[in-house]
């Protein structure tokens, strides 16, 4: 079935610093990908995303990148701050049937001031 | 725009009884509802797929006799948890899915309903 790796589960960098996190998708059928940031206990919130015909997506600090024949994207946050710190997951979803989303683990972002 | 919200958000319950979640998109009309479940330092999965007016979708190794799921209207889904055990304890958050507000594909959060069952 449809299956989303993340990695890494755990990430921590010093303030100011980049950071990156990588996604691969299973489903060549997928054609969109949302990268969504969740603090402890709230819902997850929208803070990027990337369609299929396109390569990259850039907004702000954060930035998209789609490899569609290797399958896998990445989220890419520069300049980061202690408020970045929260858990992101990335996900993926087909046009066939429900457009529903798989997601992938999660990855812990740490920003240490 | 694009507003979902879940009543209760926190409900706390006795096992054995069942409990009903609500799923309400405030300001656009919703195709699709998703209903997830996550675990604590979990990610989001995915029990079901509802669509206004029949029936739900459920992923694999979710019990619909458990897990009812009702979207009788375009703006309402509701999670009925029968006899709730402490293991189904989590965190419930619905989704909704509208064509015409956001991104085609874009799925919109409700705030999420802690379930904790004694």
């Amino acid at each position: 079935g449809e299956n989303v790796e993340q990695h890494p589960s755990t990430l921590s960098v010093q303030e100011g610093d980049s950071a990156v996190i990588k996604c691969t998708y299973s489903d060549s059928a997928s054609n969109y990908f949302p990268w969504y940031k969740q603090e402890l206990g709230k819902r997850p919130q929208l803070i990027i995303d990337i369609r299929s015909n396109v390569g990259e997506k850039k907004d702000q600090r954060i930035a998209v990148t789609l490899n569609k024949t290797a399958k896998h994207f990445s989220l890419h946050i520069t300049e980061t701050q202690p408020e970045d710190s929260a858990v992101y997951f990335c996900a993926a979803t087909s046009p066939s049937g429900t457009y529903k989303y798989i997601f992938g683990t999660g990855t812990r972002l740490k920003v240490l001031a | 725009g694009a507003v979902v919200s879940q009543h209760p958000s926190r409900v706390i319950c006795k096992s054995g009884t069942s409990v009903k979640i609500e799923c309400r998109s405030l300001d656009f009309q919703a195709t699709t509802m998703f209903w997830y479940r996550q675990f604590p330092k979990q990610s989001l999965m995915l029990m079901a797929t509802s669509n206004e007016g029949s029936k739900a979708t459920y992923e694999q190794g979710v019990e619909k006799d458990k897990f009812l799921i009702n979207h009788a209207s375009l703006t309402l889904s509701t999670l009925t948890v029968t006899s709730a055990h402490p293991e189904d304890s989590s965190f419930y958050i619905c989704s909704a899915r509208a064509p015409l507000a956001g991104s085609y594909n874009e799925q919109f959060f409700g705030p999420g309903t802690r379930l904790t069952v004694l």
